[in-house]
């Protein structure tokens, strides 16, 4: 598709466990970013990577979270040791360039920890 | 610290009228950007506008455009001859002057917003 592919779709997971997520950008896109949205409230900010490093991780909530895109393109969120806190939709999101703030959305990852 | 508040939770309008969503904002920053985002049922987030804080002019995009009062803080969404599809979430978000080559933003709790046949 021509869109944000974000797998799975919902995922639902027994307290201490560990969690990847993964998310595949528009193709070309060099900036991803990942939030997390809770139950009522807007997006919050986790990570943002331009090619293959992390640029600002300033967003990730404790060391339990961590971020990769080794090849600039495809991004797992892994989370390690998951709380119930941790149920969310994370959001995953892309752009061609920066600076423009039009950023392209997947339909996200619900989390639910039990 | 940014903050972006949105003090509509709900609002019911009838399909084919106007309809403003507030949004008032605060940052210490001369320069920042202001988005306002859409999020139907569907989960994903689908950008409406932007507007610079050195812009002149409101911004518009179609049926969208933004009431950027600076002295007050604010920048509501207007749609206008609202349609049934508008029924959504509605987020204002802002980014500022140490975020630009960095989509960084904060958004507000949002706005659900009916069309009413």
């Amino acid at each position: 598709g021509a869109g944000v592919s974000q797998t799975p779709s919902n995922k639902v997971t027994e307290k201490g466990k560990y969690v990847e997520l993964r998310c595949d950008p528009i193709s070309g896109h060099t900036a991803l970013y990942w939030y997390r949205q809770s139950l009522g409230q807007g997006p919050e900010f986790l990570i943002y990577f331009q090619g293959t490093g992390a640029a600002d991780d300033s967003g990730l909530p404790n060391d339990r979270f961590f971020a990769v895109r080794p090849e600039g393109s495809v991004s797992t969120l892994k989370i390690q040791r998951t709380e119930r806190g941790d149920s969310a939709v994370y959001l995953c999101a892309s752009s061609l360039t920066v600076n423009t703030g039009e950023l392209f959305f997947g339909e996200g990852s619900r989390l639910t920890v039990l | 610290a940014q903050k972006i508040t949105q003090t509509q939770p709900g609002m019911f309008v009838q399909e084919k009228e106007a309809v403003t969503l507030d949004c008032t904002y605060d940052t210490s920053d001369p320069s920042y950007g202001l988005f306002w985002y859409k999020q139907p049922s569907s989960g994903e987030m689908i950008f409406l506008i932007y507007q610079g804080s050195y812009d002149q002019q409101n911004a518009t995009e179609g049926r969208y455009s933004l009431n950027f009062q600076k002295a007050r803080k604010s920048a509501n969404l207007v749609i206008s001859a609202s349609q049934l599809g508008d029924s959504a979430m509605y987020f204002c978000a802002m980014r500022d002057a140490l975020n630009f080559g960095n989509e960084k933003l904060t958004f507000g709790t949002g706005t659900r917003l009916t069309i009413i046949p």
